[in-house]
Formats: structure tokens, C-alpha cells, sequence
């Protein structure tokens, strides 16, 4: 079964400094991953995905995740924090690009102090 | 145009009433969800239709039943609210091929007196 793991409910970081959240999953088989982000009062969008292409992902909004196997990680970084992205992330995996679940982390808050 | 868009975004009601919420995707999609998001933002599926047929049903009480009369639709039907019921509820869509990703709608937030 798949399942993620995301460290840390809450990260606060200053603007402008680097912003790491950390996505540890369990997979049987080769998973997909994605890093979803969710703004107040709004649903999830995609920041980017893996599926099985480069293992360094580039996504919106200046974020990026490398695939790590051996680490069974998927972190979600960005070298600058901007108030905007304060906000839910998430992470999720699934089997294979056609699954019919993902299965969803529990989320971390970034919050960006000025 | 929304791709996701799901009626009414707000829903406050009392216990013991039934209530829906309606999803609509115009992306084309074959596969639909609901997902309900608790007040710590946990993320549970509870139904998933492919082409109008029921394929995930998570463990959710039958007062909450889907309906799917097209493959662009997939309501949400709650009989007998309880306090419990109270959350926000996601439709979400999928593509095929080698997509994967979820397409959410801005959600509805129920509470239930």
C-alpha cells in the first residue's frame, strides 16, 4: 500500500530565505508523486509531479522536488520565500499515473514571516 | 470557465436534515471523487466514479450517497446530518493517460448545528 509521510505540521521561515517541506513515502512499486498546494478558502493545486521521468521536478511558483530513492523522499523546496506562499501543502503518491486513489500526507502549513 | 465547480460553497444547516452538493467538471474527464477535509485539513477519500460507475467507497456512513448521472456530474447526498458531518467537502476530477493528477474543486464547507 502507499502512504506518505509529511514531517513537520507547521514550518514558518523568514521571506526570502529557503523553504524546505519534507515528504517521506511508502510504495510497493515505483510510485507517482505530487506536491498540491492549498490557499485559504480555496481547493489543492498542483505544484508539480513525478512520474518516473527526471528526478529533479520543476513546478509553479519558483518550487522544485528531487526524487530521492534510496531516501524514499520527495521533498518540496524553493530558494525564496515569498509571502505568497503561505499556505497547505500536501503530498501524495499513487501507484501508477491511472490509479484511482491518491493518497494524501497530512499537510504542512508554511508560514512566511515578513 | 471553472474546470471543477461544485454548488454551494457555504451550506450551514441543522442536525438531522439532508443536504447535497453538486459537482460539475467540463475538463472531459472519465473519473470523479469527493473528498472531505476535517478541521485539521486531513484528506480522506470518500467515493470515486469512473464513466458514471462506482469504483472506490471508503468507509463512510450510507447516509452519505453519490450519484453520478453523467460522467461530467457527481453529487453528494447526506441524510440525517450530524455534528460530525461538519467539513469541508472536495469534488475532484482525474484525466487518463499519463496525467494522474487531481483536478479539485474550491470545495464546500458544511456545518451542522
Amino acid at each position: 500500500a502507499q502512504s506518505v509521510t509529511q514531517l513537520g505540521s507547521h514550518v514558518s521561515v523568514s521571506e526570502g530565505a529557503l523553504v524546505l517541506l519534507r515528504c517521506n513515502y511508502s510504495s510497493s512499486v515505483p510510485p507517482y508523486l505530487f506536491w498540491y498546494v492549498q490557499y485559504p478558502n480555496q481547493g489543492l493545486q498542483l505544484l508539480l509531479k513525478y512520474t518516473s521521468a527526471a528526478t529533479l521536478v520543476k513546478g509553479i511558483n519558483g518550487f522544485e522536488a528531487e526524487f530521492k530513492k534510496s531516501e524514499t523522499s520527495f521533498h518540496l523546496t524553493k530558494p525564496s520565500a515569498h509571502m505568497s506562499d503561505a499556505a497547505e501543502y500536501f503530498c501524495a503518491v499513487s501507484d501508477h499515473a491511472g490509479a484511482n486513489n491518491l493518497f494524501f500526507g497530512t499537510g504542512t502549513r508554511l508560514t512566511v514571516i515578513p | 470557465d471553472t474546470a471543477v465547480s461544485q454548488t454551494p460553497k457555504y451550506l450551514v444547516t441543522q442536525m438531522g436534515n439532508d443536504k447535497s452538493i453538486k459537482c460539475e467538471q467540463n475538463l472531459g474527464h472519465d473519473t470523479m471523487y469527493w473528498y472531505k477535509q476535517d478541521s485539521k485539513k486531513f484528506l480522506k477519500i470518500m467515493f470515486s466514479y469512473n464513466n458514471k460507475e462506482l469504483i472506490i467507497n471508503e468507509t463512510v456512513p450510507n447516509r452519505f450517497s453519490p450519484k453520478s448521472p453523467d460522467k461530467a456530474h457527481l453529487n453528494l447526498h447526506i441524510n440525517s446530518l450530524e455534528l460530525g458531518d461538519s467539513a469541508v467537502y472536495f469534488c475532484a476530477s482525474r484525466g487518463g493517460g499519463q496525467s494522474g493528477e487531481l483536478f479539485f474543486g474550491e470545495g464546500s464547507r458544511l456545518t451542522v448545528l
